[in-house]
C-alpha cells in the first residue's frame, strides 16, 4: 500500500526567505506521480506542483520547486521568496500507475511571518 | 477558482439524518472523485466515477453512496449520519480517467453533524 509521510507538522519562515517542506513516500510501483497541494485558510485545495516519477528533471513552477530523490523516495518542496499568501497547509500526495486515487500525507502547516 | 463547484458550502444536520452533497466538475471533465477530510483521518479517497460509471472505490462506508448523472454532475449521499461523519467533503475532477491526470478540487462542503 502507498503511504506518504510528512514529518514536519508545523513550520514557519520569514517573508522573502526560502523554506523546504519534507515528504517521503513508500511505493512498490515504478510508475507513479507525486503532487504538492496547498490548502489556505479558505480550505480550497490548490495544486502547487506535480512530478512524474519517470522524469529525472525536478519540476519547477515559478517560486516553487521540488527535489525529487527517487531512490530515497523523497519529494521535498522548496518555496523561494516566501510571501504572506503562502501561509497554508501543504499536503504531499502520490498516485500510483495502477490506481487513480490520491494518497495524502498528514500535511505541514506553514506560516510566513512579516 | 478551479472550475469545480460544490453545493452547499456548509451543512448542519442531526444524527440519523440523510444529506446529499452535489458536485459539478470542470467543463469537459469526465471523471469525478470524492474525498473526505477529517481531523483524525486526514484526507481520504472515497469513490470515483468516470462518465457515469463507478470506477474506483476507497474507504467509503456502506451508509454512503454516490452517483454521476448524464450531465456529469455527481452527488454524494450520506445517510444515518453519525457525529464522526462531520468533515469537509471535497469533490475533484479530471479530464479523463488515468493516474497521470491532475485532479482539480472544488471548494468543499463542510458537514457538521450534531
Amino acid at each position: 500500500a502507498q503511504t506518504v509521510t510528512q514529518s514536519q507538522p508545523e513550520m514557519s519562515v520569514q517573508e522573502a526567505e526560502t523554506v523546504t517542506l519534507s515528504c517521503t513516500y513508500d511505493t512498490s510501483e515504478n510508475n507513479y506521480y507525486l503532487f504538492w497541494y496547498k490548502q489556505p485558510p479558505s480550505r480550497q485545495m490548490i495544486l502547487v506542483i506535480r512530478q512524474e516519477a519517470y522524469k529525472q528533471q525536478n519540476a519547477t513552477e515559478n517560486r516553487f520547486s521540488v527535489n525529487f530523490q527517487k531512490a530515497a523516495k523523497s519529494f521535498s518542496l522548496k518555496i523561494s521568496d516566501s510571501q504572506l499568501g503562502d501561509t497554508a497547509m501543504y499536503f504531499c500526495a502520490t498516485r500510483q500507475g495502477g490506481s487513480e486515487k490520491l494518497v495524502f500525507g498528514k500535511g505541514t502547516k506553514l506560516t510566513v511571518n512579516p | 477558482d478551479s472550475g469545480v463547484t460544490q453545493t452547499p458550502k456548509h451543512l448542519i444536520t442531526a444524527t440519523g439524518q440523510r444529506v446529499t452533497l452535489r458536485c459539478s466538475p470542470r467543463s469537459g471533465d469526465l471523471s469525478v472523485y470524492w474525498y473526505q477530510q477529517s481531523l483524525d483521518q486526514g484526507l481520504q479517497f472515497l469513490i470515483q466515477y468516470y462518465n457515469g460509471e463507478e470506477r474506483a472505490k476507497g474507504n467509503i462506508l456502506e451508509r454512503f453512496s454516490a452517483q454521476q448523472f448524464p450531465d456529469l454532475h455527481s452527488e454524494l449521499n450520506l445517510s444515518s449520519l453519525e457525529l464522526g461523519d462531520s468533515a469537509l467533503y471535497f469533490c475533484a475532477s479530471s479530464t479523463i480517467a488515468g493516474p497521470s491526470e491532475t485532479q482539480y478540487f472544488g471548494p468543499g462542503t463542510r458537514l457538521l453533524v450534531l
